[in-house]
């Protein structure tokens, strides 16, 4: 098993550019939940989702977008960054059922110019 | 809402030794799940111990140990025999029991570093 991956790793963009990023688990989880860290702040949701089809808004999720088509994807999007979207993006997943925990995908840094 | 504080940002331990991260929450659930992770250097965060509410008795994992205070709304993290390996960002982080979002909701973190 791979796990959770993320895909890219890094990535640079000018202001105002979009680009998606893509969180794959490999373990049949349920629910899956994207969260951003920011130096001093923690980790903090920006959506998740509890199956195929259906999203729901976390704690900061003004600029992003996102989907999940397929039970093992789910994608985050930028429409059109901003320097303030300047992160690291932290994918994770768990099992339906109320004793397990997330598992995190390693992250993706974000840099918006 | 429920809200995770870490109040100390930076911590020093001389390897082989024992260190205690301090970690306080507010809820007016009676039912929830309190965590620690650990976050390297290469940013993958690792679960490093998990408590359930309702269990009284302190979960245990080797050389990690928690001083879970119900009542008093803390959740301290001890690492005995500190190893080189432990450096790493910890962040306490609790999640409500039932519901289909299980959200987690993270501290701020605390920064380890251990002295050789």
């Amino acid at each position: 098993n791979a796990g959770v991956t993320q895909t890219p790793k890094f990535r640079v963009l000018k202001t105002g550019q979009s680009m998606t990023l893509l969180c794959a688990q490999d373990m049949n989880h349920e629910y899956m939940y994207w969260y951003r860290q920011d130096p001093g702040m923690g980790l903090r949701l920006i959506h998740y989702s509890v199956g195929e089809g259906t999203t729901a808004k976390g704690e900061v999720p003004d600029g992003y977008n996102v989907s999940r088509l397929k039970k093992q994807n789910f994608l985050l999007g930028l429409e059109s960054a901003a320097p303030s979207q300047t992160s690291v993006y932290f994918c994770a997943s768990r099992p339906h059922g109320e004793t397990y925990e997330q598992y995190f995908g390693p992250g993706t840094r974000l840099t918006v110019t | 809402a429920q809200t995770v504080t870490q109040s100390q940002p930076e911590m020093s331990v001389q390897e082989a030794e024992t260190v205690t991260l301090s970690c306080t929450y507010d809820t007016s659930e009676s039912d929830y799940y309190l965590f620690w992770y650990k976050q390297p250097p290469s940013r993958q965060m690792i679960l490093v111990i998990r408590q359930e509410a309702y269990k009284q008795q302190n979960a245990t994992e080797n050389r990690f140990s928690v001083n879970f205070q119900k009542a008093a709304k803390s959740f301290s993290l001890k690492i005995s025999d500190s190893q080189l390996g432990d450096a790493a960002m910890y962040f306490c982080a609790y999640r409500n029991y039932g519901g289909a979002t299980n959200k987690l909701i993270f501290g701020t973190g605390t920064l380890l570093a251990v002295q050789p």
